[in-house]
């Protein structure tokens, strides 16, 4: 049973670049959150999708974007990239429970992402 | 402000020492989670605790959830090198509109010398 993906494992960017991330969640989960985790800090919420619809979203500016795709798979998309977007970004994935409950969220190895 | 005060920061031991972690809030929280996260991986979940003085044991792990819902401690005993890692814990927390998200501590670095 393949636990949650991303692609890829790391990548480096200019600054005012463009990123995206790739995410395979967990099988059997229809649910994506993303996740930011700076050096010497927890992770933040980006945020979720299901249905292919963003569900709810952290303090993050319109430069973070996403997608999902009728598979459950979803990207981040990070825009007018900055030095402070330089970070480890994970994704965890879950089965959707509604907007006020969250069933355990799997954890993939993330994507370093360090913009010069 | 952080919802959630690690400690402490960073902790390096010898194997076999015994060791206790904190995660500390001002708010109430009606449960409480802990994560180990190793180099190169993503956050994996140790335990949650639901009940204000709820103690659970996993191997050698011993997590405590404080009386008022506060606060959780989580104890290693006879550490060993394996143990090495990022120990977060983590809260769910209410956004507008009824939503929830999940908001993580700093973290405690331990890494644990053979």
């Amino acid at each position: 049973d393949a636990g949650v993906t991303q692609s890829p494992t790391h990548l480096i960017k200019t600054r005012g670049q463009q990123v995206t991330l790739r995410c395979s969640p967990k099988s059997g989960h229809d649910t994506v959150s993303w996740y930011q985790q700076a050096l010497g800090q927890g992770p933040q919420f980006i945020f979720q999708y299901y249905e292919e619809e963003e569900r709810q979203r952290g303090n993050f500016p319109d430069r973070f974007s996403g997608h999902q795709f009728p598979n459950y798979s979803s990207e981040l998309n990070v825009n007018a990239l900055l030095l402070g977007d330089s970070a480890l970004y994970l994704c965890a994935s879950s089965t959707w429970a509604g907007l006020a409950v969250t069933n355990e969220q799997f954890f993939g190895p993330g994507t370093r992402l360090t913009v010069l | 402000t952080q919802l959630l005060e690690q400690s402490p920061q960073f902790l390096s031991i010898q194997e076999g020492e015994n060791l206790t972690v904190y995660c500390n809030s001002s708010s109430v929280f009606s449960s409480l989670q802990w994560y180990r996260q190793e180099p190169g991986e993503g956050p994996v979940l140790l335990v949650t605790v639901v009940t204000g003085g709820e103690v659970k044991k996993l191997k050698r792990l011993t997590f405590q959830f404080g009386d008022a819902r506060k606060d959780s401690s989580l104890h290693i005993t006879a550490a060993q090198p394996g143990d090495t890692g990022l120990y977060l814990c983590a809260v769910y927390y209410l956004l507008q509109g009824g939503s929830e998200k999940l908001v993580f501590g700093k973290g405690t670095k331990l890494t644990v010398n053979p």
